[in-house]
């Protein structure tokens, strides 16, 4: 079974500082990632997902994902954090085939940005 | 039109009560999704609709009955919920064949009385 595995529950940056939140995965086969964010009393939203290719996935908000198959990782990044930012952040791997395709989530981290 | 809407945005509801929840996406696409979802928590699936058919439904219970009108609606249909059932329903559309994100509506706040 795939899964995947969000090390932290909350991470905390200084705005203007680069930020890291964690991912790692477990599957069989080629893995489908994908990050969402989930702002306060809101529905989740796509950031990004890698499938093949570049290992350095650009996505939505200047966040970008570095894939990394020898680690097993898909970590989400952005230059310089914004208060804005502040969010909870899931990951998420693709499990099953046709129809019956489904979304595996990890347990989310909740990044704080301070001003 | 990148929008998946739902409604009631919030409902309160006795154990006693039968509601309905709805959603609609006008973006053709083609498998729909209901979540439930606690505070900082992940989404839990709840049933996949593709082509309009069931295609999963995570062992829910009964007191939870999900319809697909047609390819843009997707109903969630509530009778004799339980205080526990309280939590945010969301819904989701994607399109079908490769690793298609989904697209999420804000959801419906649900509290069960």
């Amino acid at each position: 079974a795939q899964s995947v595995a969000q090390p932290e529950d909350q991470v905390n940056v200084a705005e203007g500082n680069p930020l890291t939140v964690k991912c790692t995965y477990s599957v069989s086969g080629n893995p489908y990632l994908f990050w969402y964010v989930q702002y306060p009393n809101r529905g989740l939203q796509f950031l990004l997902k890698y499938i093949t290719g570049d290992n350095l996935v650009k996505g939505s908000y200047g966040f970008e994902a570095e894939f990394n198959k020898s680690q097993t990782s898909f970590h989400l990044k952005k230059p310089s954090a914004l208060v804005s930012d502040s969010a909870l952040y899931f990951c998420a791997v693709r499990e099953g085939a046709g129809n019956n395709r489904k979304l595996i989530w990890g347990l989310g981290t909740s990044l704080a940005v301070n001003p | 039109d990148t929008e998946v809407t739902q409604t009631p945005k919030h409902l309160v509801m006795g154990m006693t009560n039968k509601k309905s929840l709805k959603c609609e996406q006008h973006m053709g696409h083609r498998a729909m999704y209901w979540y439930k979802q606690k505070a900082k928590k992940p989404p839990e699936l709840m049933f996949v609709y593709s082509y309009e058919k069931l295609s999963i439904n995570e062992s829910v219970p009964s007191r939870f009955s999900p319809e697909c009108p047609n390819s843009s609606l997707l109903n969630l249909h509530l009778h004799a919920l339980q205080p526990e059932d309280s939590a945010l329903y969301l819904c989701a559309s994607s399109q079908l064949g490769s690793p298609y994100e989904q697209y999420f509506g804000p959801g419906t706040r649900l509290t069960v009385t």
